[in-house]
Parts: structure tokens; sequence; C-alpha cells
């Protein structure tokens, strides 16, 4: 079983709607959730850090964190063109060992 | 925020030579350093992991000889590219963490070996 997993998509949407980006973790020791966005050719992007349940609200970004399901969303509202990139959950677990996914293609169709 | 400076942006070598990259921590002491390489439409692959002080620690099917990293001090890095080979061209990125705090990248080097 893999340390992160996300569904690789594509998931496309359309401008103005939600979209929604999912993430599983294995090890419940896991401490602290990351989502980064990747524009094709460049560095992963720090978007949104969450480390409690619940919910975590950053302008248009909204981090899910549920560690009794191991899982962790990223909502984003109001889609724009510009959000169209890869998006990747990160995990950390004891001992600073970051896990990634393998990155949601995300598509906002004008 | 936190930056991490990596240095250089892109850089094309002949083959057989030895490049140096540099990635530095510059408002945060990161204990530990990662280095990562990406090749076009993949995913991130991790490469090593470096505590400043100590030996780095390799994932499997890195060379360490080939792959050269240092972690001098707790604000600088460097990854260095030995006898270098057209399929070592790759896009190569470093991260840098604080104690307990989230992994900030550097923008990545672009290696093209001709």
């Amino acid at each position: 079983q893999k340390e992160v997993e996300q569904n690789s998509g594509p998931l496309s949407v359309p401008e103005g709607a939600i979209a929604s980006l999912n993430c599983t973790y294995s090890d419940r020791g896991s401490q602290s959730f990351f989502w980064y966005r990747q524009y094709s050719g460049k560095s992963p992007e720090l978007i949104m850090s969450i480390y409690s349940n619940g919910d975590k609200e950053d302008g248009r970004f909204t981090a899910q964190l549920n560690k009794a399901s191991q899982y962790v969303s990223l909502l984003i509202r109001d889609s724009q063109p510009s959000d169209s990139a890869t998006y990747l959950c990160a995990v950390n677990r004891v001992g600073n060992q970051f896990y990634f996914g393998t990155g949601t293609s995300l598509t906002v169709i004008p | 925020g936190a930056v991490v400076s990596q240095h250089p942006s892109w850089v094309i070598c002949k083959s057989g030579t030895s490049v140096k990259i540099e990635c530095r921590s510059l408002d945060f002491q990161a204990t530990t350093m990662f280095w990562y390489r990406q090749f076009p439409k993949q995913s991130l692959m991790l490469m090593a992991t470096s505590n400043e002080g100590s030996k780095a620690t390799y994932e499997q099917g890195v060379e360490k000889d080939k792959f050269l990293i240092n972690h001098a001090s707790l604000t600088l890095s460097t990854l260095t590219v030995t006898s270098a080979h057209p399929e070592d061209s790759s896009f190569y990125i470093c991260s840098a963490s604080g104690l307990n705090s989230p992994l900030h990248f550097g923008n990545g080097t672009r290696l093209t070996v001709t």
C-alpha cells in the first residue's frame, strides 16, 4: 500500500465550479498534511497546511482533514483557469519524513 | 514565507562533466533537505534525504557515487552530478524543512547534458 494515494485524474471542471481533490494516507501516526500546487515545468508551491481535524479555509481554498478516516481533501471554490495545475498531497510523519502522492491533474475549462 | 533558493535555474553541460547545484534556505534553518528529480509529465522522485552534518540517505536505485550530496550547514546543501550523461538530463528540485514545519521547494534546476 502506498503511503499517500491520490486519484491521478485528470479532473476537469468548468470555470466558477468547485474542484474537489482527495487524498488518503496509510500511517495513522502522520502528523501534518499539506497541499502543493505544481504548474507544468515549475517546482511545487505550498498552498495549504492542516494539522488538526476539521476544515481550514484560506481564500478560495479549503483543506479538510479526517484523521479517523485517514483522509485529506482540498476544495477550490470559484475555480479559475489559472488553477489548472497538478495538485500534490503530502504527509509528514514523525522524524520529519515527507511522503507525496503522485498528484492530481486539474484542468479548469473557461 | 519561507524561501528556498536553488541555483542555477538551468544548466547545459557536456557528457562526462560534473555539475553542482546549490540549495539554500534563506530565512530558516533547514534541519532536513531533500533532493528530487522529475522527468517530463512524471511525478516527483525522491533521490535522497540529507540532514546537516551527516551523510545523505539515498533512495533505492539512486547511485550515491554519481549524485554526491553535501549538507555542510543548516542553510546549504549541494548536489553534484558527476560524470553526467544525457540520461541524467532532468529537472532537479531541492526542498528544505525546519523542525515541525512544512516543506518548501526551490525553483528547480533544469539540467541538459549534451
